[in-house]
Formats: structure tokens, C-alpha cells, sequence
């Protein structure tokens, strides 16, 4: 049974570039959530999607932004990028709303 | 506002010692839910535990064992007999939505070190 799985592991931008990170959830989850690790932090919540519509969103800028599709895998799409986007951006899945979260492995950016 | 505390940024033990990891709370909800997780150095959190604002009984689990106090707005973890594959980071985590755990607030983890 695979679990969460995110690509790609590693990747550089530039400034100003936009980035597309994928998630694939657990088999049988229908609720995806983004989150946000800068490095020594704990990770922040950046939105939550269910049935192929943002549910909640944490306090990020319009620059991120996300898609469900309907077989419930995941993108998070960052546009203009910073030098503070730089972080692990981890995903988690979870059977609906309520469910206990299950994390990937993240996918780690870089920002020159 | 919601806020979740961990003033233990490092520690450090020798294998088989006991160590406990702190973590304070803040929030105004009057049902809430918190939880630990562990990170290791591959990069996905581990669920532990959750536990809801209504039950304040401890629990156990193996080595593990948590200490909910609502009085004091904490819920500590302590590792028994710890093990040099406890290293890793553990975050606490908090969330004030009633069952939903999409949107958590963690600590700022804290790192766990522990040498043979």
C-alpha cells in the first residue's frame, strides 16, 4: 500500500520563476493538505483540499495556489518565487476532513 | 490566538536515559485536539499521538508516554529508556477546528539526540 508520495524530492529555481509540486495521496484518502517547513521550523499550514475545492487556507500570499483532481492526486503551484519560498513543502493526506494526516517526504526548493 | 510552544529547541542523552519533551499551548477553542509527531532526518512526520480537550488521562504506549494537564495548558511527551533510533526532531501540534486535522499549528520541534 503506497503511502503519500510527492515530486520531485529536490529542486532549484531562480527568482521569479513559478514551481508545480505534485502529490499523489494514500490510497483510499480524499483530502489533501499543504504545508510549509522552513528550515529549524515547524511546518505551516498553506490550504486544504477536498472534493477538488480549497476547504481551508493558512495565511500564505495569492502567489500559492493549489488544484485537486478527481482522482484526488494534488499540485501546489508557486508563482513569482522568493527567496523566502525556499523550504520543504510537505503534503498530507487523509481520509476526508476529519482523518488522522499522513505525511510524504516532502519536496525540498530552493530559491537562488 | 492559537499558539503552540516548545522552549526545548535541543537535547541531548545517552541511550537507555529517560527524557521528556515539553510543550505548552495557547488557544481561546474551548474543544481542541493536539498531537506529536516525529520527523526523521528522511523528512515525513510520523504521527504519534492525538489526543482531544475532553480527555485528560495520560497514556502510554510502549516507551512512549504522554502527560496531558489542561490546568497548565501542557502536554508533554516522555521517552522511557530512549534508543539511538528516537533521534529525530518531534513537533507538537495543535488543532482548534472541531475533528479536523488538515489545519495544524506546530512548535517549533525540537531536536532529540540520542547517542549510544
Amino acid at each position: 500500500d503506497a503511502g503519500v508520495t510527492q515530486s520531485p524530492t529536490h529542486l532549484i529555481k531562480t527568482r521569479g520563476q513559478q514551481v508545480t509540486l505534485r502529490c499523489s495521496p494514500k490510497s483510499g484518502h480524499d483530502t489533501v493538505s499543504w504545508y510549509q517547513q522552513a528550515l529549524g521550523q515547524g511546518p505551516q499550514f498553506i490550504f486544504q483540499y477536498y472534493e477538488e475545492e480549497e476547504r481551508q487556507r493558512g495565511n500564505f500570499p495569492d502567489r500559492f495556489s493549489g488544484h485537486q483532481f478527481p482522482n484526488y492526486s494534488s499540485e501546489l503551484n508557486v508563482n513569482a518565487l522568493l527567496l523566502g519560498d525556499s523550504a520543504l513543502y510537505l503534503c498530507a493526506s487523509s481520509l476526508e476532513v476529519v482523518g488522522e494526516l499522513f505525511f510524504g517526504e516532502g519536496s525540498r526548493l530552493t530559491v537562488l | 490566538a492559537q499558539k503552540v510552544t516548545q522552549a526545548q529547541t535541543e537535547i541531548s542523552v545517552v541511550e537507555k536515559e529517560d527524557v521528556t519533551l515539553d510543550c505548552v499551548y495557547e488557544t481561546r477553542d474551548t474543544t481542541y485536539y493536539l498531537f506529536w509527531y516525529k520527523q526523521p532526518p528522511s523528512g515525513e512526520l510520523v504521527f504519534l499521538i492525538r489526543r482531544n480537550s475532553f480527555d485528560e488521562q495520560n497514556e502510554i504506549s510502549g516507551r512512549y508516554s504522554w502527560n496531558f494537564q489542561k490546568s497548565t495548558s501542557s502536554f508533554n511527551f516522555t521517552i522511557t529508556a530512549s534508543q539511538v533510533v528516537d533521534s529525530a526532531v518531534y513537533f507538537c501540534a495543535l488543532s482548534g477546528r472541531r475533528g479536523s486535522q488538515g489545519n495544524l499549528i506546530f512548535g517549533k520541534g525540537t531536536k532529540l539526540s540520542v547517542k549510544p
